[in-house]
């Protein structure tokens, strides 16, 4: 059974562009979580998506945004891009809301 | 909000000696917690986990006891080995389950032959 999938692996961008990052679950995971790793604040909730649903937000700008389709799979996008938007993001997901969460390799984003 | 807190690192250990690493929550009513390892270059993966106080999660020889009265999940393993350095993260999810994991900050571990 295939993983969770995430691409591009590696990712550089500058100061102002935008950038959007797939995430293809595992087969038959209907929800779809998004987190950012950085060395000093750890991993921070961005957003789940359940069913094409936004479920639940963390406390990032509007300049980040998602979406999930129907297949389950998952987009992130990053507008206006900061250095500080620099990270690993990170996509999950579970069969159902409470379930196990199922972790991808991450996207590294570097803006310089 | 709930929180998770967790030991600073990097911890550096010799193979075969005693692992603990600290973690301790803030949250309300009783939470499910869990640890997760994260191997170079790869996502995290869940080691164990415990859904009520004094439930005793155990994986790989990883242990951790849901303790309520301090509000710890600390996690031991009695020898560790090269193959167990990665970053530990302990994490919690509220009671009703349809919260998001909150993490905390992530504990590096090195292990030397």
């Amino acid at each position: 059974k295939a993983g969770v999938t995430q691409t591009p692996r590696y990712l550089i961008k500058t100061r102002g562009q935008q950038v959007t990052l797939s995430c293809s679950p595992i087969s038959g995971h209907r929800s779809v979580s998004w987190y950012q790793q950085t060395p000093g604040q750890g991993l921070q909730f961005l957003f789940e998506y359940f069913s094409e649903t936004q479920r639940n937000k963390g406390n990032f700008p509007g300049r980040f945004s998602g979406r999930q389709f129907s297949n389950s799979r998952s987009e992130m996008n990053v507008s206006t891009l900061e250095l500080g938007d620099s990270a690993l993001y990170l996509c999950a997901s579970s069969r159902e809301t409470n379930e196990k969460l199922f972790f991808g390799s991450g996207t590294q984003l570097s803006v310089l | 909000g709930d929180s998770v807190t967790q030991m600073e690192g990097p911890v550096t250990l010799s193979e075969e000696a005693f692992l603990t690493i600290n973690c301790t929550y803030t949250a309300t009513g009783y939470p499910s917690l869990f640890w997760y390892v994260q191997y170079p270059g790869e996502g995290l993966q869940l080691l164990l986990k415990a859904t009520k106080a004094d439930d005793k999660g155990s994986n790989k020889g990883f242990e951790a006891t849901y303790r309520k009265e301090t509000t710890s999940f600390h996690l031991e393993k009695g020898s560790v080995q090269v193959s167990d350095s990665a970053v530990y993260f302990c994490a919690l999810r509220g009671p009703s389950g349809n919260t998001p994991l909150v993490f905390g900050k992530g504990t590096r571990l090195s292990v030397i032959a």
